[in-house]
């Protein structure tokens, strides 16, 4: 149980268009999910916390027009990278949290989206 | 200054060896501490997660807490080459705050 899906698993676009990737949770619902950013080598930075029926909380230096997060229903979070350039190429990645199970909160956490822009 | 500080490798091993891994922080509010396992191109998944100090035992993994000197340590006996991914700790101050994680360390598990 606790599987956490993202879609599309890779995406290669051109400079100034925009993308979505979706993220979802198979077997639970999630009261908040979180958007995550990885670069090579790097740790995983905390984009966004969404929690669903509300706007997202956005990280200090993460642009939120830049970086859209709709979580529409407590099954799906959809982040949109809006105009992307080159410097938005990372892995993505999201995490979900179930619905009151346990007092730990535990993340599960998606296989990721690597964004190339070129 | 990083809140959280990991070394990130890489670390080789020969297989069955002991893997030892740890990170240090700066918070001392941080009382969840979690290690979390990442292959190449996937998504971290938790592997151990202790409250405030002590050990915990899971199997071939254990996990120690040092408050006192805000070192926490992971370490993995008889290694396998499939234990060969970069290891993430993260920790966060309640149950429900946010994850601060260390930079990931990479660990080779050689035959």
């Amino acid at each position: 149980g606790a599987v956490v899906s993202q879609h599309p698993s890779w995406v290669i676009c051109k400079s100034g268009t925009s993308v979505k990737i979706e993220c979802r949770s198979l077997d639970f619902q999630a009261t908040t999910m979180f958007w995550y950013r990885q670069f090579p080598k790097q740790s995983l930075m905390l984009m966004a916390t969404s929690n669903e029926g509300s706007k997202a909380t956005y990280e200090q230096g993460v642009e939120k027009d830049k970086f859209l997060i709709n979580h529409a229903s407590l099954t799906l979070s959809t982040l949109t990278v809006t105009s992307a350039h080159p410097e938005d190429s990372s892995f993505y990645i999201c995490s979900a949290s179930p619905q009151g199970r346990g007092s730990y909160n535990e993340q599960f956490f998606g296989p990721g989206t690597r964004l190339t822009v070129l | 200054q990083k809140e959280v500080e990991q070394d990130p490798g890489p670390l080789s091993v020969p297989e069955g060896a002991i893997v030892s891994l740890n990170c240090t922080y700066s918070n001392s509010a941080f009382q969840y501490f979690m290690w979390y396992r990442q292959y190449s191109r996937k998504g971290p998944e938790l592997l151990m997660y202790t409250y405030s100090s002590g050990n915990k035992e899971d199997g071939r993994f254990t996990a120690q807490v040092d408050k006192s000197s805000k070192y926490i340590s992971l370490f993995i006996r008889d290694s396998q080459p499939s234990d060969s991914a970069t290891y993430l700790c993260a920790m966060r101050t309640d149950s429900w705050g946010k994850l601060q994680f260390g930079a990931g360390t990479q660990v080779v598990v050689t035959p």
